[in-house]
């Protein structure tokens, strides 16, 4: 089975724009889920997806915004960028859902300027 | 806030010591899971823990969850160069996976 893809793979933005990213996950897997790595605040959960509902959120501001599709592919939506969200964003994809064995995509560093 | 601590937060060790990072929660977990993500990639997954004082090997690496279901550890006995990069600890709480900051391990040769 070919493994959870993100695009782009590096990002650079500028402060203000908005952005967004995307991920496919493996096959027959419906839970999405996206984490914020960076090296002050460890891997941080944005939300949780799952047959293209959202059923968690963590602690982070409303410009964080997420969607999947009817085929499990997901987005993620940052507006109104600002430096502090510079950051490895990851994606997930679990056959069981956001709190068992996840497989991550490669992830997408974003640096805003 | 829903919190997960591990430490320590670096470990340096010599090639064939032994290595543990522990992890500990203020409240109880409904499992926890490990994950070890090489320098430059992405977390993958290594096992996970779901009932109270169970203790799972993996060759060279085991693994224990706490009797309150509030902590757990990584052993790794013996390490090798292979082993570099940092290991999480990710508990499962109110429908979430709660990472813990991670330790990075260093193995010299």
């Amino acid at each position: 089975k070919a493994g959870v893809t993100q695009t782009p793979r590096y990002l650079i933005k500028t402060r203000g724009q908005q952005v967004t990213l995307s991920c496919s996950p493996i096959s027959g897997h419906r839970s999405v889920s996206w984490y914020q790595q960076t090296p002050g605040q460890g891997l941080q959960f944005l939300f949780e997806y799952f047959s293209e509902t959202q059923r968690n959120k963590g602690n982070f501001p409303g410009r964080f915004s997420g969607r999947q599709f009817s085929n499990s592919r997901s987005e993620m939506n940052v507006s109104t960028l600002e430096l502090g969200d510079s950051a490895l964003y990851l994606c997930a994809s679990s056959l069981a859902g956001g709190t068992y064995e996840q497989y991550f995509g490669p992830g997408t560093r974003l640096t805003v300027t | 806030g829903q919190q997960v601590m591990q430490i320590p937060q670096y470990q340096h060790v010599q090639e064939g010591e032994d290595f543990t990072t522990y992890c500990n929660s203020s409240t109880t977990l409904s499992n926890i899971q490990w994950y070890k993500q090489r320098p430059g990639g992405h977390p993958v997954f290594l096992i996970q823990l779901v009932k109270s004082g169970e203790v799972k090997k993996q060759k060279r690496l085991t693994f224990q969850f706490g009797e309150a279901k509030k902590n757990s550890s990584l052993h790794i006995t013996a390490t090798q160069t292979t082993d570099v990069g940092t290991y999480f600890c990710a508990g499962a709480q109110g429908g979430k996976l709660i990472f813990g900051q991670g330790t990075e391990l260093s193995v010299k040769p």
